[in-house]
């Protein structure tokens, strides 16, 4: 299993606190991808970075991979309550083009 | 250009009864993804299809639940004689092509009494 883990379960911080989640995986991978959900809604994409890149940034996202640790971060700069949400990495495997999911880290921003 | 539709957006069946979730993907899609969501949870994957085809369905139960996504028309998952452990949220995606992101449906929420 490829099964992404994030880290922490739960983190809570101030607006305009930098939020900083983990992910690792298991196995090979062709790309990793951060997603967004708020509480009872669908899955919202962030960002995509394949197996050659080591840093992507987005807005106030940046993600980095690091594959000789099979590990991704997500760092949200200057957060906003706005930012509320749970946030899921997804690798795809080498293997097949299927998504899978980690349990997620949710994400407090306090006003 | 809709996004994802799934519906019924909340479904309530008693035990024994058949539940059946729709999903119309994105306009130009033919990838479609089912995942299943319990509260508190990651998605887990259930079936990945393209059109008239199933793809992988590894993470589908070997009973009781099937896919399709016929030629025309949107892609169902079927789920005969349900059980209040199939209560879940499933969400739809699609994408163009394989290495692309997906974008999500809002979900079906099924509840079983």
């Amino acid at each position: 299993s490829q099964q992404g883990e994030e880290d922490p379960q739960a983190l809570s911080i101030q607006e305009g606190e930098n939020a900083t989640m983990n992910c690792s995986y298991k196995t090979s991978i062709n790309n990793l991808q951060w997603y967004r959900q708020n509480s009872g809604r669908g899955l919202v994409h962030l960002i995509l970075i394949r197996s050659n890149e080591r840093e992507k940034h987005s807005g106030r996202l940046r993600v980095t991979l690091d594959t000789s640790k099979k590990s991704s971060s997500l760092l949200i700069t200057a957060s906003r309550a706005a930012d509320t949400a749970s946030y899921f990495c997804a690798t795809e495997g080498t293997s097949g083009s299927r998504l899978t999911f980690g349990e997620g880290t949710q994400l407090t921003v306090n006003p | 250009n809709a996004g994802v539709m799934q519906n019924p957006r909340h479904l309530v069946r008693r035990r024994g009864q058949e539940a059946r979730l729709r999903c119309s993907p994105m306009k130009g899609h033919s990838h479609v993804y089912w995942y299943r969501q319990l509260p508190e949870e990651g998605l887990k994957f259930m079936v990945y299809l393209q059109k008239e085809n199933i793809i992988d369905e590894s993470g589908m139960p070997k009973e009781r639940f099937s896919a399709e996504f016929p030629k025309e028309g949107p892609s169902i998952l079927r789920i005969q004689q349900v059980v209040r452990g199939d209560s879940a949220a499933y969400f739809c995606a699609s994408s163009p092509r394989d290495g692309e992101k997906l974008f999500f449906g809002s979900g079906t929420q099924l509840s079983v009494l």
